[in-house]
């Protein structure tokens, strides 16, 4: 199963821009990235997720390299329930399965 | 409302105890999986399940084991075998799909006493 190498943590100012960094080297060809976050003591919230191009919605963007070695989750305005654990996951179109490693622990600061 | 449900929240062990984690879906999902959390690290998968009396390990099966009688119902149970339960157990669904998303449960943490 192909990893994922994320910043351990990151902080930012409320309402400003958050650009949170993933490397995947070894992706394949098939791999989908998805990105969940992680409030404290809660399960998982599934954020976005790409295959090649950009993707947009409502809680974030993903900007995806064009050799897709690596992509950016980017949160245009961070507000303080913003303040998560977040997982850049790699998930094979074969087996479905998602494979978390540590995350990045972003903090907001007011 | 749509949603994964997990109870307790909260669930104490005794040393050669086996305990059965609950979790229920009306979503409609096909599919199931049980994660494991230790503090201030990723999910690791136990078990999942793509339909109905039918599962698969993950990579931390053992002393674990798991039933899917019913589409709604993935119960996991911890055994005696598991030397080290303490942690956050999350329980997820989805649509089964190749790169799907996945539903999380809020959690069941369960304490060795």
């Amino acid at each position: 199963d192909a990893k994922t190498t994320q910043p351990n943590s990151m902080e930012s100012n409320e309402e400003e821009p958050v650009h949170l960094p993933c490397n995947h080297s070894t992706i394949s060809g098939t791999d989908y990235i998805h990105w969940y976050r992680q409030l404290p003591s809660q399960g998982p919230e599934y954020v976005i997720h790409g295959l090649t191009s950009n993707v947009n919605n409502r809680m974030a963007s993903l900007a995806i390299a064009e050799d897709r070695k690596s992509s950016t989750l980017i949160l245009h305005r961070a507000t303080l329930r913003d303040a998560a654990v977040y997982y850049c996951i790699l998930v094979s179109s074969n087996t479905g399965k998602l494979i978390f490693g540590q995350g990045t622990t972003l903090q907001v600061k007011p | 409302d749509g949603g994964i449900t997990q109870s307790p929240k909260y669930l104490f062990r005794k040393e050669g105890q086996n305990v059965t984690l609950s979790c229920e879906q009306n979503l409609n999902h096909d599919a199931m999986y049980w994660y494991r959390q230790d503090p201030g690290q990723g999910l690791r998968l136990i078990y999942y399940s793509q339909i109905v009396n039918d599962f698969q390990k993950g990579d931390i099966a053992e002393g674990y084991s798991v039933s899917r009688e019913k589409k709604e119902s993935f119960p996991l149970t911890v055994t005696s075998a598991q030397k080290n339960p303490t942690a956050f157990y999350l329980c997820a669904s989805s649509i089964p799909g190749h790169h799907e998303t996945q539903y999380f449960g809020p959690g069941t943490r369960l304490l060795v006493l």
